[in-house]
């Protein structure tokens, strides 16, 4: 029982590449999210997705798009990266909205 | 005034001490309650989970909720190196938020070392 899985672990990108960032929960969970970290930021939703099929924008959503491939899997694509979105992304998932978040180890982006 | 609030620290105490973290919110809507444990390049990890006000207890670990006066706590006894991380609550209204969006709304954490 792996949890939350991210890839890749580290990326360094030149401003305006594209990349995505993989998540796969083997948890059989309803909702996954995408956070970001930055120091003296904390945590901060990018997007969710409730259920399958479906996925909302959170608190700093621009310059990002995600996909929810299936129930597993939650994708995090950054269509032309800028040094703005250097930082340590994380993956979450939850059964509902009653049961607490458990989260991937992240990925770590640099963007030059 | 920040929905919730917590002391970024640092906090460094010698090993075997009661540790005391807090976390103050202002959303009186807020029922679930969390503390989660990150070690330095991991993910957040969930250390205790609670709902409404009152005390549980695991192990070293106890958990606080006074929502009369939106104040959480986590006491860490006789504290070990291992502790050492940064402690992070969480806290949402769950199926009360109302709609469809789910809101956990989390603190900055707080570092902890605690020297052998």
């Amino acid at each position: 029982n792996a949890g939350v899985t991210q890839t890749p672990k580290f990326q360094v990108l030149k401003t305006g590449q594209s990349m995505t960032l993989q998540c796969a929960q083997d948890m059989n969970h309803n909702s996954m999210y995408w956070y970001r970290q930055d120091p003296g930021m904390g945590l901060r939703l990018i997007y969710y997705s409730a259920s399958e099929g479906t996925t909302d924008k959170g608190e700093v959503p621009n310059g990002y798009n995600v996909s929810r491939l299936n129930k597993r899997e939650f994708s995090l694509r950054l269509e032309s990266a800028a040094p703005s979105q250097t930082s340590v992304y994380f993956c979450a998932s939850h059964r509902d909205r009653d049961s607490p978040l458990h989260f991937g180890n992240g990925t770590r982006l640099t963007v030059t | 005034q920040k929905e919730v609030e917590q002391d970024p620290g640092p906090l460094s105490v010698p090993e075997g001490a009661i540790v005391s973290l807090n976390c103050t919110y202002s959303n009186s809507a807020f029922q679930y309650f969390m503390w989660y444990r990150q070690y330095s390049r991991k993910g957040p990890e969930l250390l205790m989970y609670t709902y409404s006000s009152g005390n549980k207890e695991d192990g070293r670990f106890t958990a606080q909720v006074d929502k009369s006066s939106k104040y959480i706590s986590l006491f860490i006894r006789d504290s070990q190196p291992s502790d050492s991380a940064t402690y992070l609550c969480a806290m949402s209204g769950g199926a009360y938020s109302g709609g469809s969006n789910y809101k956990l709304t989390f603190g900055k954490g707080t570092l902890l070392t605690v020297n052998p």
